[in-house]
């Protein structure tokens, strides 16, 4: 049993659309999150969630809306989609403030031509 | 940037040889954390060493922390074929619940 499972895996789709990645985890935690993994390997994050409010964000483009329908659920929504939007993107969750450990799920690879 | 930084950014060895990564940070911390990501897979929690501790240990794991410096490494003892993957540090910073990652060193072990 998948404990963070983000779908699509692979995504490619040409600029200017908007696409969606869906986020869900069954470990009963509190926070969810966003990362954005470059063709560097660089990770940043993008967004947190907290019991399904924004927390955390991380001076990125408007484009880029999250949401958050339950705790169990965190999607991202990409309009107008642009080149260097193309990156893999990891979902994550914790627990709660006092349990360190975040769990990713498998990522989604996303490309734009 | 807020990224800490880690090196070397690409370490090869072979089995058996002991891999040593370092990371640096730029702020204060609650703690320090390294995950591993294999190739086309998500990161994979590793182990966490807080801000009050000097150094922890978990089966083949040595990791150590100078809050002065700024500063955390990881040690891997006897290396395997099998860890071959990029390792990352994080940091929890002081009263928020940012966790920001370092860039990653690419270990590669050979049989």
């Amino acid at each position: 049993d998948t404990a963070v499972s983000q779908t699509p895996k692979y995504l490619v789709t040409q600029m200017g659309n908007d696409k969606s990645i869906k986020c869900e985890q069954n470990l009963g935690h509190d926070t969810m999150y966003w990362y954005k993994q470059d063709s560097k390997k660089f990770l940043k994050i993008m967004f947190s969630y907290n019991n399904k409010e924004l927390i955390i964000n991380e001076t990125v483009p408007n484009r880029f809306s999250p949401k958050s329908p339950d705790k169990a659920h965190l999607n991202l929504h990409i309009n107008s989609l642009e080149l260097g939007d193309s990156a893999v993107y990891f979902c994550a969750s914790r627990r709660g403030y006092e349990e360190n450990t975040i769990y990713f799920g498998e990522g989604s690879w996303l490309t734009v031509v | 940037s807020q990224q800490g930084e880690e090196d070397p950014q690409a370490l090869s060895i072979q089995e058996g040889e002991n891999a040593t990564m370092n990371c640096s940070y730029k702020t204060s911390i609650n703690n320090l954390q390294w995950y591993r990501q294999n190739s086309g897979r998500g990161l994979v929690h590793l182990i966490l060493i807080r801000s009050n501790e000097r150094e922890k240990h978990s089966g083949r794991l040595r990791v150590t922390l100078d809050t002065s410096k700024k500063s955390s490494s990881l040690l891997i003892t006897a290396s395997r074929a099998a860890d071959t993957a990029s390792y990352f540090c994080a940091t929890v910073w002081i009263n928020t619940d940012k966790l920001i990652f370092g860039t990653g060193t690419r270990l590669q072990v050979f049989p």
